[in-house]
């Protein structure tokens, strides 16, 4: 297992433009989470889901955003009609069940920059 | 609401101890981490402690924590160029919400040959 994977490492994009990032979590990880990340500043939660039911989202996930895990398995993160602001690192983590709350594992992020 | 505060730089000679500090709010928090963040990249734990543990200690790493006064320190002896990087403290409530990390701001450490 290699851990966390996120894609792409960089993205940059239009303002108004949609884009996707992806997390694959490590395989025996039934939870999943975002966080974003701003320059200066620490990781700040977004959504955390278990196996396939996204259980909580915080209230800096706009509309303009979306998260979906499938199958339980890898997790897209979603933002719509991108602004300035919205310029981050994305972070995605991954634990088990049985390992949180110490079994957090961070992926290397997705950053993103909206021109 | 929920607040976690570091110093923002420390700067430290190789060889030297660093003391690392971090203070937060929730009275509930019931496991407190440190975090590594190397330019670039994603986080890596480095420790973590339960909040009814005075003390944690692995190898290079000593963590202290003072519940009566919400304080968590991170001491790495010997520190090593290696250890340069940015140092986030984060709490949760395990009986509160089970995805959500509350981080500092992260402290910069920078370690002078």
């Amino acid at each position: 297992d290699t851990g966390v994977s996120q894609d792409p490492r960089h993205k940059i994009t239009k303002r108004g433009q949609n884009v996707t990032f992806r997390c694959d979590p490590i395989s025996e990880h039934n939870r999943l989470y975002w966080y974003r990340q701003t320059l200066g500043q620490g990781p700040e939660f977004l959504t955390y889901f278990q196996n396939e039911a996204q259980l909580e989202k915080s209230r800096l996930l706009s509309d303009r955003f979306s998260a979906e895990r499938p199958k339980g398995s890898f997790s897209t993160l979603e933002i719509q009609r991108t602004e300035q602001g919205d310029s981050a690192m994305y972070l995605c983590a991954s634990s088990s069940a049985v390992g949180y709350p110490y079994g957090y594992t961070f992926g290397s992020g997705t950053r993103l920059t909206v021109v | 609401g929920e607040d976690v505060e570091q110093s923002l730089f420390l700067s430290v000679r190789e060889g030297d101890s660093s003391v690392i500090n971090c203070t937060y709010t929730d009275s509930s928090s019931t496991y407190l981490y440190w975090y590594k963040q190397e330019p670039g990249a994603g986080l890596q734990l480095l420790t973590y402690i339960f909040s009814n543990m005075d003390m944690k200690q692995d190898q290079r790493l000593t963590v202290l924590l003072n519940k009566k006064d919400k304080h968590l320190s991170l001491r790495i002896a010997d520190t090593q160029t290696g250890d340069s990087a940015i140092y986030f403290c984060a709490e949760t409530d395990y009986g509160g919400s089970q995805g959500n990390l509350i981080f500092g701001k992260g402290t910069k450490l920078s370690v002078k040959p």
